[in-house]
């Protein structure tokens, strides 16, 4: 079984600050992990994933993210804020590898708030 | 390239009457899956539709149900519908199966309510 733990479900940055979104995961094999975007009134967006190779992955607007094994973590960051980043973010796992049986577990959701 | 479209985009039932919904996914996309939103449960899977077979089944009672046509074109169905059921129903669409191997593309939600 899998499941996501995102802590918070709101956070609140001035602009120009750091965003830190946390999300740690409980998986009996080390899962795939996405984080995804949500404007209001849309769809998820795809931030960036993990699979394998480089634990620092980057992503779309300046979004990136480590996958840390031994925290069970992989926390969403951007160096510097902007009023366009304010949204709901979801971290997400799925079982690893190709084709077979899955089914993704996401988190609750992190909405963040951007002050000007 | 024409993203995934979701239709309606608002619906509102009232409770035992049944509800299609509709996706149509990115052209060339063969893999549909479909998502409940609530603010209780946050985001559920469904299920996940390849090449007109259901692949993977989310843990939902039998009211839910889908299928996938010939195009790749998806509908979900709940019947008798219960207050519980009013949610955002997304659909995501991929070329291959697998969250794992490629990118799912969202569709902007079917707003359902039950009254």
């Amino acid at each position: 079984a899998q499941s996501v733990t995102q802590l918070g479900s709101h956070v609140s940055v001035s602009e120009g600050a750091l965003v830190l979104l946390r999300c740690n995961y409980s998986s009996s094999v080390p899962p795939y992990l996405f984080w995804y975007v949500q404007y209001p009134n849309q769809g998820l967006q795809l931030l960036l994933k993990y699979t394998t190779g480089a634990t620092l992955v980057k992503g779309i607007n300046g979004f990136e993210a480590e996958f840390k094994k031994s925290e069970t973590s992989f926390h969403l960051t951007k160096p510097s804020a902007h009023m366009s980043d304010a949204a709901e973010y979801f971290c997400a796992v799925t079982p690893p590898g190709p084709g077979g049986s899955y089914i993704p577990t996401f988190g609750r959701g992190t909405s963040l708030i951007v002050h000007p | 390239k024409a993203g995934v479209t979701q239709t309606p985009r608002y619906l509102i039932k009232t409770r035992g009457q049944q509800v299609t919904l509709s996706c149509s996914p990115i052209s060339g996309h063969r893999s549909v899956s479909w998502y409940q939103q609530t603010p209780g449960q946050g985001l559920q899977f469904l299920f996940e539709y390849f090449s007109e077979t259901q692949r993977n089944k989310g843990n939902f009672p039998g009211r839910f149900s889908g299928r996938q046509f010939s195009n790749s074109r998806s509908e979900m169905n709940v019947s008798t519908l219960e207050l519980g059921d009013s949610a955002l129903y997304l659909c995501a669409s991929s070329s291959k199966r697998g969250l794992a191997v490629d990118t799912q593309y969202f569709g902007p939600g079917t707003r359902l309510t039950v009254l």
